[in-house]
């Protein structure tokens, strides 16, 4: 049973529109999350982690946890075509190893 | 600072040979991770060593397949009598503390005939 999941889309959305990305993850004691980006043919990059319930905002993008609900959701404003990628979505807790998703790709229309 | 490290960039073997994959981490960083990740597909975890703690293998495929961490540093990724099976990205990642956020290297393209 996958830890992480993940819709891997593609998640279309236009130039200057919101992009909503989702993860559910089935480990309550699930503690920390994380997104990162990964441009084709190239390594993930980290974009943010969240630890605490709520949202929390750097710039264009905003991660938002919901503990009670095991999901965390990352949204783009003002989206771009270099936005355009596989977003993965990770998440642990206490003892246990992160564990990634299988990433959802988004593609930002001009 | 410099970042996490990966040598060779690039690697072709030809099928039965063994290879090595070394990973260098960002200084300081006591977990490292070994993921490998085939074509258009997702992460698959390998193993991750945790400051002095043993190693958790639970993900390598085989036993073709091992790694070791010399000195809490610098850590080479074996495979055995490599398969076409094998041909991947294989990616380390380092992080301060088995909860904390990882960082990437560039990856090895291992690429076997």
């Amino acid at each position: 049973q996958k830890e992480v999941e993940q819709n891997s889309g593609p998640l279309s959305v236009p130039e200057g529109a919101i992009a909503s990305l989702n993860c559910t993850y089935s480990d309550r004691g699930s503690q920390s999350f994380f997104w990162y980006r990964q441009y084709s043919g190239k390594s993930p990059e980290l974009i943010m982690f969240i630890y605490s319930n709520g949202d929390k905002e750097d710039g264009r993008f905003t991660a938002q946890l919901n503990k009670a609900s095991q999901y965390v959701s990352l949204l783009i404003r003002d989206s771009q075509p270099s936005d355009s990628a596989t977003y993965l979505c990770a998440g642990g807790g206490g003892y246990q190893k992160v564990t990634f998703g299988t990433g959802t790709k988004l593609q930002v229309i001009p | 600072g410099a970042g996490v490290s990966q040598s060779p960039s690039n690697k072709v073997t030809e099928k039965g040979k063994d290879v090595e994959l070394r990973c260098d981490p960002i200084s300081g960083h006591t977990a490292l991770y070994w993921y490998r990740q085939s074509l258009g597909q997702g992460l698959e975890f390998l193993i991750y060593f945790q400051g002095n703690s043993a190693p958790d293998k639970s993900g390598l495929p085989s036993d073709r397949f091992s790694a070791e961490r010399t000195g809490g540093s610098v850590s080479t990724l074996t495979i055995q009598r490599t398969q076409q099976e094998d041909s991947a990205v294989y990616l380390c990642a380092s992080s301060q503390g088995l909860m904390r956020e990882q960082y990437f290297g560039p990856g090895t393209r291992l690429t076997v005939t």
